[in-house]
């Protein structure tokens, strides 16, 4: 069961490179998310999907940008890269009921900016 | 706006014993989730346990427990027969059960890092 997979692990930027972090998951889930987790820090969202063509802002989505062409692709694009971006950036999935509506994670991918 | 606070930003168990975490939120909701995830040096975020506000009894998963004090917003985790597979960063975190977009977000507290030692 692949779950949700994140793609790089790893990846050194220079400032004002730009890149994009993969995230795909196989589980049908309409609701995927971006977090990044700062060192001594929970995790905070950047941007989320309710489903394909929608997205919207979280609390930090300064320097970030999403798309959602698909249910089970949701990339995140970071323009200019800046040192502040330096994180570990969590993509997770979820199914839209109420109730539970549990989170499965990404294994995460450390971007230092450089 | 929810706000979940860690206060142990270390805690460190001998193996076998058990050890409680703590976590308080602040909220003016009635209907919301509470979960504990465990990261492990892996980084990959596990789901331990979770409760609903509305459920009274408290959750049990296995050597997992909580405490849930909804008058005092308290969520604590207890971990009985602790292991040294235990060892990890263990986040506290609150969902709003209002349903729909940004609702559904997790709102994490800093961690507290547990050692456990043999």
């Amino acid at each position: 069961n692949a779950g949700v997979t994140q793609t790089p692990k790893f990846r050194i930027l220079k400032i004002g490179q730009s890149m994009t972090l993969q995230c795909a998951q196989d589980m049908n889930h309409n609701y995927m998310y971006w977090y990044r987790q700062d060192p001594g820090m929970g995790l905070k969202l950047i941007y989320y999907s309710v489903g394909a063509g929608i997205t919207d802002k979280g609390e930090v989505p300064n320097g970030y940008n999403v798309s959602r062409s698909t249910t089970e692709d949701f990339p995140l694009r970071l323009e200019l890269a800046a040192p502040s971006q330096t994180s570990v950036y969590f993509c997770a999935s979820s199914y839209p009921a109420r109730g539970e509506n549990i989170q499965y994670f990404g294994a995460g991918t450390r971007l230092s900016v450089l | 706006a929810q706000t979940v606070t860690q206060s142990q930003p270390e805690m460190s168990v001998q193996e076998a014993e058990t050890v409680t975490l703590s976590c308080t939120y602040d909220t003016s909701e009635s209907d919301y989730y509470l979960f504990w995830y465990k990261q492990p040096p892996s980084r990959q975020m596990i789901l331990v346990i979770r409760q609903e506000a509305y459920k009274q009894q408290n959750a049990t998963e296995n050597r997992f427990s909580v405490n849930f004090q909804k008058a005092a917003k308290s969520f604590s985790l207890k971990i009985s027969d602790s292991q040294l597979g235990d060892a990890a960063m263990y986040f506290c975190a609150y969902r709003s059960n209002n349903y729909g977009g940004a609702t559904n977000k997790l709102i994490f507290g800093t961690g507290t890092l547990l050692a456990v030692q043999p």
